[in-house]
């Protein structure tokens, strides 16, 4: 059964920083890992996208890394900024299914 | 873009009612998921649906049921609120091939049973 997992589940840095987000998975076998940014009371918006024969995604100050043989993926976000904080939410889809799994998300503050 | 749109985003019920939540997606997506999010539990998958009229159960689908008469609308009932169901909705859709496909999502709708 997949199982995904963010560490941390909250963070706080100072405006300006790079930081990392990471989300682990239990079953390399995936179509792809989606990276979400949900801004509290609000949906869920999709950030980036990584299929399964990808190592890695750029949507202007974030970059998104996936290590399948070893479970991982990480999203750097460059240049941290006050409008950066929300929770930030990983999902990954396994081979065969429809079906999503999702973190429990990182809750990240930026402080200006 | 993708427009994923809930009805409502915040609903006030009372416990036995029956509930209806509505979700229409304007991609002509296959796949629509409904979730359900709670603090410390993340998203939960209630039910999903791949085609018009083919649904299957996610991982908690007690007290809920669905329909898709539609491929553009996908419907969450609650067929007898309870308090435990007070949660925030979430509606999602995606193409279905290739499968690696994104996920796009409404605003979700914030639900209270009292």
């Amino acid at each position: 059964k997949q199982e995904v997992t963010q560490i941390p589940a909250a963070l706080s840095v100072p405006e300006g920083e790079n930081l990392v987000l990471n989300c682990s998975f239990t079953d390399s076998a995936i179509y792809n890992l989606q990276w979400f940014r949900q801004d509290p009371g609000k949906g869920l918006t999709s950030l980036l996208l990584i299929q399964s024969s990808q190592r890695e995604q750029t949507s202007g100050r974030l970059n998104a890394s996936l290590d399948k043989s070893s479970g991982r993926s990480t999203l750097y976000i460059a240049a941290s900024q006050p409008g950066d904080s929300a929770t930030y939410l990983c999902a990954v889809r396994t081979s065969g299914t429809y079906k999503y799994i999702f973190g429990t998300g990182t809750r990240l503050k930026v402080l200006a | 873009d993708v427009k994923v749109t809930q009805s409502s985003r915040y609903l006030v019920k009372r416990t036995g009612e029956k509930v209806f939540l509505e979700c229409v997606q304007d991609m002509d997506h296959e796949n629509m998921f409904w979730y359900r999010q709670d603090p410390g539990l993340g998203l939960r998958l209630i039910y999903f649906s791949y085609d018009v009229k083919m649904k299957e159960k996610g991982d908690i689908p007690e007290g809920y049921s669905v329909s898709r008469e539609k491929k553009e609308r996908f419907s969450l009932i609650l067929e007898s609120a309870s308090t435990n169901q007070t949660s925030m909705y979430l509606c999602a859709s995606s193409l279905d091939l290739p499968p690696n496909q994104p996920q796009h999502f409404g605003d979700g709708t914030r639900l209270s049973i009292l």
